[in-house]
């Protein structure tokens, strides 16, 4: 079954601005990660937060972590056409087996 | 370097047929993951190696599933009398193991007619 559920599920920005993502997830977890996935490849690695960590930068990337609430955010700053993509949380429940939600489509507007 | 590789990248065959299909991973990484990903959806877990066992094939939706990583480096997903159902994208992903990203392959597209 699918562990992470991202919200929203599609987002249309404009060049410049910020892009945020949701994530929640329902059991506990060793780690959160994020992916990013272009149309017909595979995913890539963006950022990993382990759950004694509450907020992680990467470049342009932020990304925070709740785990009173389970759940976690992705933030991309000043956005960039490049950065048109799905992107996906994913929960390791210790168990070194991702656990992936269902994605956001994210598309910027140049 | 070179990432994780996959092939073929597309595999037609009809209903019933068997298939394998191939993953090498990157050097090094000792643990090796496939994932199932249909249309819309995110990558849905199949079974985990760590060097040349499957240490969890949990994933395996049922037995016409098999998957093998016999000298601890390349593995083969064997699908038997393939139904319509199995048609996805299925994704290869390495790693060092516990803690550690996935690095994927850009994953085999499999189309059962």
């Amino acid at each position: 079954s699918q562990q992470g559920e991202e919200d929203p599920q599609a987002l249309s920005i404009q060049e410049g601005e910020n892009a945020t993502m949701n994530c929640s997830y329902k059991t506990s977890i060793n780690n959160l990660q994020w992916y990013r996935q272009n149309s017909g490849r595979g995913l890539v690695h963006l950022i990993l937060i382990r759950s004694n960590e509450r907020e992680k930068h990467s470049g342009r990337l932020r990304v925070t972590l709740d785990t009173s609430k389970k759940s976690s955010s992705l933030l991309i700053t000043a956005s960039r056409a490049a950065d048109t993509a799905s992107y996906f949380c994913a929960t390791d429940d210790g168990n070194n087996r991702l656990a992936f939600g269902k994605g956001n489509q994210v598309v910027v507007i140049p | 370097g070179a990432g994780v590789s996959q092939t073929p990248s597309n595999k037609v065959t009809e209903k019933g047929k068997y298939v394998e299909l191939r993953c090498d991973p990157i050097s090094g990484h000792t643990a090796l993951y496939w994932y199932r990903q249909s249309l819309g959806q995110g990558p849905e877990f199949l079974i985990y190696f760590q060097g040349t066992g499957a240490a969890d094939d949990s994933g395996l939706p049922n037995d016409r599933f098999f998957a093998v990583r016999p000298e601890g480096s390349v593995s083969t997903l064997k699908i038997q009398r393939t139904e319509r159902g199995d048609s996805a994208v299925y994704l290869c992903a390495s790693s060092f193991g516990y803690n550690s990203p996935l690095h994927f392959g850009n994953g085999t597209r499999l189309t059962v007619t």
